[in-house]
């Protein structure tokens, strides 16, 4: 079945320095991609998406590329701040089922930012 | 902004009681969906309901029920709560037939004792 594989945190940076997180995904057909993060205290949001290969998804200074040759949907940003510090969870949707979108979501990789 | 709220933020329940989880939305979803959230296991789908008094399994529903009598509200319901059901609960909603993103609570933690 359809899954998704993130890299195991918890990640812990320190203000400004270059983030990575890896995503890798197994999927029938053409999924699209989702990074979700979670802040303390909060339910999911989305931080951005991606619908087909090759697209590339921003937002806030995040940055993520569907890449469908190596399978995968790093989450990347330039320079994280403390406010950068939350859950996040990658996640695909191969389609709908009676209208509705099923995603299937990675484990969440939890990230600290130190001032 | 699209409101998604789930009526308790911490529950303690004794092993066997009948415990209900309420979600209410305020944006006119048909979708609306329920996942447990465990740590190094991530999101997992219970049910959703694709309308009034529809439903569908998850990829984890045993153990649990639903209800939809009303589109605003979702309603999560454990018949006999037991220890390995202590979790994160999170609700989520969003138009039917959209690639919408989807609008979460920010959860229920159950702790069954």
């Amino acid at each position: 079945g359809d899954s998704v594989t993130q890299m195991e945190g918890p990640v812990t940076l320190s203000e400004e320095a270059f983030l990575t997180i890896n995503c890798t995904y197994t999927a029938t057909g053409y999924p699209s991609l989702f990074w979700y993060v979670q802040y303390p205290g909060e339910g999911l949001q989305l931080l951005l998406k991606a619908t087909k290969a090759d697209d590339k998804g921003s937002n806030k200074g995040f940055e993520a590329t569907y890449r469908k040759e190596t399978t995968s949907f790093h989450l990347e940003k330039g320079s994280v701040q403390v406010s950068d510090s939350a859950v996040y969870f990658c996640a695909l949707r191969t389609g709908l089922i009676q209208g509705a979108q099923k995603l299937v979501f990675g484990q969440g990789t939890r990230l600290t930012i130190n001032p | 902004d699209v409101k998604v709220t789930q009526s308790s933020r911490y529950l303690v329940k004794r092993t066997g009681e009948k415990v209900f989880l309420e979600c209410v939305q305020d944006m006119d979803h048909e979708n609306m969906f329920w996942y447990r959230q465990d740590p190094g296991l991530g999101l997992r789908l219970i049910y959703f309901s694709y309308d009034v008094k529809m439903k569908e399994k998850g990829d984890i529903p045993e153990g649990y029920s639903v209800s939809r009598e009303k589109k605003e509200r979702f309603s999560l319901i454990l018949e006999s709560a037991s220890t390995n059901q202590t979790s994160m609960y999170l609700c989520a909603s969003t138009r039917q037939f959209t690639n919408e993103k989807l609008f979460f609570g920010s959860g229920t933690q159950l702790s069954v004792l």
